[in-house]
């Protein structure tokens, strides 16, 4: 089965940098994904990694680790509306389905 | 349409009535997904359609939740006697990929349905 593990919260100032970590474990591995939810609102995507390395896309970095079973989102230059939950997500080796950890819930200060 | 529509936007059942969740996915997408999530949690698996065919059902919590989708576009989830437990927002998600998805999901804006 799949066991994916975020922090639970995070703090950080605007401006700043803050890098959220994911570790998973799973049976098969087709790519991990990062989606960004705000409270009440559905998830939206972020990022995908299937091979190892970083990605990056404007303010937003994903790096991916298949060996060691690690990502971790990077966002740069905080801004206020970056105060949300981030989801990691896996998706299994069969590629039909996406599993998601509990999220990670950044506030981001003034 | 532009994008996934999901309706109710928000449902009050009492305890043992039946409740119909309707997903209108972005259209010619082929796969769909229905989700659960509870407050404060992390979105859960129930299903996929592909096209017209359920090919995963193994999240389904039990026997009273049925998903169909008989004509591959609108999607409809429905849970039988409710239960409080069954308090949650159901997501539904839809991609164009048929199996390998090395994009997101489209996510609606979901059901939060209350079991009272």
């Amino acid at each position: 089965g799949q066991n994916i593990d975020q922090p639970t919260e995070m703090t950080a100032t605007e401006g700043a940098i803050v890098q959220i970590n994911c570790t998973y474990q799973t049976s098969g591995f087709n790519g991990l994904f990062w989606y960004q939810q705000h409270a009440g609102e559905a998830p939206t995507f972020l990022s995908y990694n299937v091979l190892d390395g970083l990605e990056e896309k404007g303010r937003f970095s994903s790096f991916l680790s298949r060996s060691k079973g690690y990502s971790y989102l990077l966002l740069k230059e905080l801004q206020m509306k970056d105060s949300a939950s981030y989801l990691c997500a896996v998706s299994e080796g069969g590629g039909f389905k996406t599993i998601f950890g509990a999220g990670t819930r950044l506030f981001v200060k003034a | 349409g532009a994008g996934v529509s999901q309706s109710p936007r928000y449902k009050v059942a009492k305890r043992g009535q039946d409740v119909a969740l309707r997903c209108d996915p972005i259209s010619g997408h082929v796969s769909l997904f229905w989700y659960q999530q509870a407050l404060g949690q992390g979105p859960e698996f129930l299903t996929y359609f592909q096209n017209e065919a359920q090919l995963d059902k193994s999240g389904l919590p039990s026997d009273r939740f049925f998903a169909e989708r008989p004509e591959g576009s609108v999607s409809t989830l429905k849970i039988q006697r409710t239960q409080q437990e069954d308090s949650a927002v159901y997501l539904c998600a839809s991609s164009p990929r048929l199996d390998r998805s090395n994009y997101g999901y489209t996510f609606g804006s979901g059901t939060r349905l209350t079991v009272v």
